[in-house]
């Protein structure tokens, strides 16, 4: 069975406060992960798709990372906007033909001003 | 990044009443369209999975009697809540998916808030 833990369960920053947040998985053949962003009250907003171990992809002050165990969120000098809950989720290949996630319980993301 | 849209964004009914949400891909055409509920404070939760023209897959424990899911074309799933009672109430949100290879991203609407009196 797939599994995502992602930590910390909250993070405050400061604005300007760079840090980081995981996402670990143990998935039957990793098809993809992915990165979404949740404001309250709305649905996931699309961040990240990543394939293989080693691939890296930056959006403004976003940059996600993936390695054989575990993915990075890097938040690099961010701004009260980019408080939201951020979730992870992979696709494994094993007996899932139509694209199930396994979604991780997110990270509750406050930057203060 | 793709477009999926919901409508209604809210809606409050009687309970026994049906609710119909539909679920459209606005740029392109989903392969697969999903439906989740979400708690207060939990993630996403699975209900079914639905491909176009064909029957839904429900994950264990959705009542497919109750949670009744229509994929009528690649740009538009429903989702009618039968009988709906108070439990029933919570945050369900769609996605649609090109699915294939290197293309297994799900767009997710903005979801629909459901409250039962």
């Amino acid at each position: 069975e797939d599994q995502v833990t992602q930590s910390p369960e909250a993070l405050r920053l400061q604005e300007g406060e760079s840090s980081s947040l995981n996402c670990s998985y143990t998935v039957s053949g990793l098809r993809g992960l992915f990165w979404y962003r949740q404001d309250p009250g709305k649905g996931p907003e699309f961040l990240f798709t990543l394939y293989s171990a080693g691939e890296e992809k930056e959006k403004e002050r976003l940059k996600a990372t993936l390695t054989k165990k575990e993915s990075f969120l890097h938040i690099t000098a961010p701004k009260p906007e980019d408080s939201a809950t951020y979730l992870c989720a992979v696709l494994g290949a094993g007996g899932t033909s139509y694209g199930k996630l396994t979604f991780g319980q997110g990270t509750i993301l406050t930057v203060h001003p | 990044g793709a477009v999926v849209s919901q409508h209604p964004s809210r809606v409050i009914c009687k309970s026994g009443t049906s609710v119909k949400i539909e679920c459209r891909s606005l740029d392109f055409q989903a392969t697969t369209m999903f439906w989740y509920r979400q708690f207060p404070k939990q993630s996403l939760m699975l209900m079914a999975t639905s491909n176009e023209g064909s029957k839904a897959t429900y994950e264990q424990g959705v009542e497919k009697d109750k949670f009744l899911i229509n994929h009528a074309s690649l740009t538009l799933s429903t989702l009618t809540v039968t009988s709906a009672h108070p439990e029933d109430s919570s945050f369900y949100i769609c996605s649609a998916a090109l699915l294939g290879l290197r293309t297994d991203t799900q767009y997710f609407g903005p979801g629909t808030r459901l409250t039962v009196l």
